[in-house]
C-alpha cells in the first residue's frame, strides 16, 4: 500500500472557526509533513514529526497546531485562520532518512 | 542560502515534440529528486539521483545527475497529454537534515491544442 490519504478534500472556513485536517499512512513510514501550496508554486514545509516527536517547525504561526497521535496518523489543526491562508494543504510520508517522500491527494482550503 | 533555480518557468510543446526541464542549485547535492504535479493533482515522487554524473531511465523520461552535483535535468521524449503537468525538482540542504527539501519553481508543461 503507497497511499496517503488525506480528508477532507475541500474546506471552506471562516476566519473565527477551529477545523482539523487529517492525513494517514500504512506504509510503515516514521517521518510525516505538513506542506503548503499556493497556486504555482512549488510545495513549503510546515512541519515534520519523526517517530511521533514534533522534529521541524518552520516558524508557522501558531493558529496553526500539529498533532501525530501514533505513526500512521497527522492532524492539522486550524484556527483563527486569515484568508491568506488559503491554500491547498498537503501531507507527505517517508522512511526516516529516506529523501523520496510520498505525498496525499492534499485539502483545498479556503479561508472567508 | 541555497537555491534551487529550475528553468524554464513553462515550456509549450505539440504533442510530439520534446521536452526539457533543467535545475541548477547554488551549492553541491547530495542527490536530487524529480516529482511531477498534475493539474489539480498533488506531487508524485518520479525518481531520485545520487551518483554524480547518474543517468536513470523511465520509458520516455531520462533524468541526468551532473558531474559536479548541482545540476539536473529531466527530458522527455515524444510528448503525449499524460505529460502534462508541472515537474519540480528538489535537492536538500547542505545542513545535517534527513527531512528538509529545497524545491525548484517547478517548470509546466503545457501540450498546444
Amino acid at each position: 500500500d503507497t497511499e496517503v490519504t488525506q480528508t477532507p478534500k475541500h474546506l471552506v472556513m471562516g476566519m473565527t472557526n477551529k477545523k482539523s485536517l487529517k492525513c494517514e499512512q500504512h506504509m510503515g513510514h516514521r517521518a510525516m509533513y505538513w506542506y503548503k501550496q499556493k497556486a504555482k508554486k512549488p510545495p513549503e514545509l510546515m512541519f515534520v514529526y519523526s517517530y511521533e516527536k514534533l522534529s521541524i517547525n518552520e516558524s508557522v504561526p501558531s493558529r496553526f497546531s500539529p498533532e501525530c497521535p501514533n505513526s500512521s496518523l497527522l492532524n492539522l489543526h486550524l484556527h483563527a485562520l486569515q484568508p491568506e491562508d488559503s491554500a491547498l494543504y498537503l501531507c507527505a510520508s517517508s522512511q526516516v532518512g529516506a529523501r523520496e517522500q510520498y505525498f496525499g491527494p492534499g485539502t483545498r482550503l479556503t479561508v472567508t | 542560502g541555497q537555491q534551487v533555480m529550475q528553468i524554464p518557468q513553462y515550456q509549450h510543446v505539440q504533442e510530439g515534440e520534446d521536452f526539457t526541464t533543467y535545475c541548477n542549485s547554488s551549492t553541491t547535492l547530495s542527490n536530487i529528486q524529480w516529482y511531477k504535479q498534475r493539474p489539480g493533482g498533488h506531487p508524485v515522487f518520479l525518481i531520485q539521483l545520487v551518483k554524480s554524473g547518474e543517468v536513470k531511465k523511465q520509458k520516455r523520461l531520462t533524468f541526468q545527475f551532473g558531474e559536479a552535483k548541482k545540476n539536473s535535468s529531466l527530458h522527455i521524449t515524444a510528448t503525449q497529454t499524460t505529460d502534462v503537468g508541472t515537474y519540480f525538482c528538489a535537492g536538500p540542504p547542505p545542513m545535517d537534515s534527513n527531512y528538509q527539501l529545497i524545491w525548484g519553481a517547478g517548470t509546466k508543461l503545457i501540450i498546444k491544442p
